[in-house]
């Protein structure tokens, strides 16, 4: 069955540094999602990678798939509070199949 | 467009009650999953529905059961509840195609005392 990981699993930054977030995963994966979800509410779709070497990018966070070291990554750019959230990664082995989550990256921005 | 909406929003029930839950997704969306989600399992997942047909199951015991109509809500019913069925149940619907990708409702935070 599929599993995903993420390191680190809580992630203090200051405001204005660069971080990133690693998501493994130990089959192959159809695909690979990452969500957002503050504190209390539900979770928010950020990107969706499909192929090897994807790359995609929105405001100060940009996300990659290496499909054959099973690895994604999101990489944070000069950090500011309002990205404080956990941050999901998700993947799913064949397109039918159910989606597994990782067990989240609780991100704390400090001013 | 509406999103995904998810009905009651919050429930307080005492142990060996059942619950049911109702998940309305995006118009046009066919498939809709639940998740429960709690501090110390995460988010897991419970089953998926296509087309009224259940289409994956996670792990959970026969308490759990769900349902799809033809207009795509689906409903989740849990019986017999247990303290640790206390959590946050989450639905997401998505539109049959290349990216499949979940969009999701705002829970259900259900409460078993």
């Amino acid at each position: 069955e599929l599993k995903v990981e993420q390191n680190p699993l809580f992630l203090s930054m200051q405001e204005g540094k660069n971080y990133t977030i690693y998501c493994n995963y130990s089959t192959t994966s159809d695909r690979l999602y990452w969500y957002r979800q503050d504190p209390g509410k539900s979770l928010e779709s950020l990107f969706v990678l499909l192929s090897n070497g994807a790359v995609k990018q929105e405001g100060r966070l940009m996300a990659s798939l290496d499909t054959k070291a099973r690895l994604s990554t999101l990489h944070i750019t000069a950090a500011v509070h309002d990205l404080s959230a956990t941050y999901f990664c998700a993947g799913v082995k064949t397109s039918y199949d159910k989606v597994i989550f990782g067990p989240g990256t609780s991100l704390s921005v400090i001013p | 467009k509406a999103g995904v909406t998810q009905t009651p929003r919050y429930l307080i029930k005492t142990r060996g009650q059942q619950v049911t839950l109702s998940c309305s997704p995006i118009s046009g969306h066919r498939s809709v999953s639940w998740y429960q989600q709690t501090p110390g399992q995460g988010l897991q997942f419970l089953f998926e529905y296509f087309s009224e047909t259940q289409r994956n199951k996670g792990n959970f015991p026969g308490r759990f059961s769900g349902r799809q109509f033809s207009n795509s809500r689906s409903e989740m019913n849990v019986s017999t509840l247990e303290l640790g069925d206390s959590a946050l149940y989450l639905c997401a619907s998505s539109f049959p195609s290349s990216y499949n990708e979940q969009f999701f409702g705002p829970g259900t935070r259900l409460t078993v005392l």
